[in-house]
C-alpha cells in the first residue's frame, strides 16, 4: 500500500525566513512525486514533480529515496507562498495519486 | 489554458436526497477522477475513469455512488442517497495520457447536508 505522511498541519513563518515543508512516503517500489498547492478561493494544482527536477517559483523538492521524503523548500518565503501544500504520490502502475493530508503555511509580512 | 469547471460551486441538500455533482474536463483529456476533502482532512481519492468505464474506485466509492460521462464533454458524480457525512468538498479532476501527466483540478463543489 502506499501511503504520503504530512507531519505538519500547519507551519508558520516570517517572510524572508526558509521554508521546509516535509513529505515522507511509504512505498515498496520506484514512486513518482509531486506537490500540489492550493492558493486561497482557487483550485488545486502542480506546483512540481520529482522526476522535472524543477525550481517554481523558488521552490525545490528532492526525492530522498534512502528517507523515503521530498521535502519542499525555498530558501526566502514571500507572503504569496501562503497556501494549502500537498505531496502526492503515483506508485506502480497506478497513475492515481494519493494525497498527503495538507500542510498550511502561513507567512507573515 | 484550458480549466476543469465544475458546478455548482456549492449545493445544499437535505439527507436521503439524490445530488448531481458536475465536471467538465479539459477537452482533450482522457482520464476523469473524483476526489474528496471533508473539512479538515486530506483529498481523498474516489473513482477514476477512463474509456467510458470506471478504471479503479476506492472503498469510498460505494454503491450509493455513481459516475458517467452522459456526453462527450461532462462528467458526473451522482449520490443517491446522501448521508450527513457526505458533507465535503468534491474536487473533478483530469489528465491526459502518460503516468507523468499532472491531475488538472476544478475549482470544487461544496455540498452540505444537512
Amino acid at each position: 500500500a502506499q501511503r504520503v505522511t504530512q507531519p505538519e498541519k500547519l507551519l508558520s513563518v516570517f517572510k524572508g525566513a526558509p521554508v521546509e515543508l516535509k513529505c515522507n512516503y511509504s512505498y515498496s517500489g520506484s514512486p513518482e512525486l509531486f506537490w500540489y498547492v492550493q492558493y486561497s478561493r482557487q483550485r488545486l494544482q502542480l506546483l512540481l514533480r520529482h522526476i522535472s527536477r524543477e525550481s517554481i517559483k523558488g521552490f525545490t523538492a528532492d526525492l530522498n529515496k534512502g528517507e523515503t521524503s521530498f521535502h519542499l523548500k525555498k530558501p526566502f518565503a514571500q507572503e504569496e507562498d501562503s497556501a494549502m501544500y500537498y505531496c502526492a504520490l503515483k506508485g506502480g502502475g497506478s497513475y492515481i495519486p494519493t494525497f498527503g493530508r495538507g500542510t498550511s503555511l502561513i507567512v507573515h509580512p | 489554458e484550458p480549466e476543469v469547471t465544475q458546478t455548482p460551486s456549492h449545493q445544499v441538500t437535505q439527507m436521503g436526497q439524490e445530488v448531481i455533482l458536475r465536471c467538465v474536463p479539459i477537452s482533450n483529456h482522457l482520464y476523469f477522477y473524483w476526489y474528496r476533502q471533508i473539512l479538515g482532512q486530506k483529498v481523498e481519492f474516489l473513482v477514476s475513469f477512463y474509456n467510458n468505464e470506471i478504471s479503479e474506485k476506492s472503498e469510498i466509492f460505494d454503491d450509493q455512488f455513481s459516475v458517467e460521462r452522459p456526453d462527450g464533454s461532462n462528467f458526473t458524480l451522482k449520490i443517491r442517497s446522501t448521508k450527513l457525512e457526505d458533507s465535503a468538498m468534491y474536487f473533478c479532476a483530469s489528465s491526459g495520457t502518460g503516468n507523468n501527466s499532472p491531475l488538472h483540478f476544478g475549482n470544487g463543489t461544496r455540498l452540505t447536508v444537512t
